[in-house]
């Protein structure tokens, strides 16, 4: 099973639908991140929460909010979708200041 | 403005040739600079990590030098397999002003065999 798992894989939405992904982990990291990536662009840090109750906006977090359940579970929404937010977004994971996991993506198509 | 630069154009190499990947910045003071690699459809995965105070880091065919002065870090894999085949991040990481992790955009390597 996959350390960090991201569902779902694969979402296809209409503009202005709420849409929830989420994330969860097994590694028992305390740190967890949302990124969003596009071609020519790398990853863009959206979100991320360095334990349950610390959340801190990232370089592009408008239009998205995040919430951290459990110290395993991360999840990334977006209140009222646009086209320009279809990307592939990764959640990952981290130990304090070590090297991030990240999880397979989910591919996020806006029409 | 910070900026992490990576060669957008693809490099294409022949097997068992090594396969050296820049990463330039500007206007940063990394404490650390990773490289991971990322498969299509995949999210990317830790390669290396090396800090500040060092100049070179090795694993298995895989070497990373990073020197502060020209702000350049080189990624060499040596004896390049097709399985090498993916796109290559950096990315820096600075503790000025608080958490940052910043991505460059990567760079794609085709190993031909």
């Amino acid at each position: 099973d996959a350390d960090v798992t991201q569902t779902p894989r694969n979402r296809i939405t209409k503009t202005g639908k709420r849409i929830m992904l989420e994330c969860s982990q097994t590694k028992g990291h305390d740190r967890m991140y949302w990124y969003r990536q596009d071609p020519g662009l790398g990853l863009r840090l959206i979100y991320y929460s360095f334990d349950v109750k610390d959340i801190n906006k990232g370089e592009i977090s408008d239009g998205y909010s995040v919430s951290r359940q459990a110290q395993a579970k991360f999840s990334l929404s977006l209140e009222s979708a646009i086209p320009n937010q279809t990307a592939l977004y990764f959640c990952a994971t981290s130990d304090s200041d070590q090297p991030q996991h990240f999880g397979d993506g989910t591919r996020l198509s806006i029409l | 403005s910070q900026k992490i630069e990576q060669n957008s154009e693809a490099l294409n190499i022949q097997e068992g040739k090594t396969a050296t990947l820049t990463c330039n910045y500007t206007n940063y003071s990394p404490a650390y600079l990773q490289w991971y690699r990322q498969d299509p459809g995949r999210g990317p995965v830790f390669l290396l990590l090396i800090r500040e105070n060092e100049k070179e880091k090795r694993k298995e065919r895989l070497k990373v030098t990073f020197d502060t002065t020209l702000k350049q870090s080189l990624f060499h894999i040596t004896a390049s397999q097709p399985a090498d085949s993916a796109t290559y991040l950096c990315a820096l990481d600075s503790r000025t002003g608080g958490f940052k992790t910043i991505f460059g955009a990567g760079t794609r390597l085709f190993v031909k065999a």
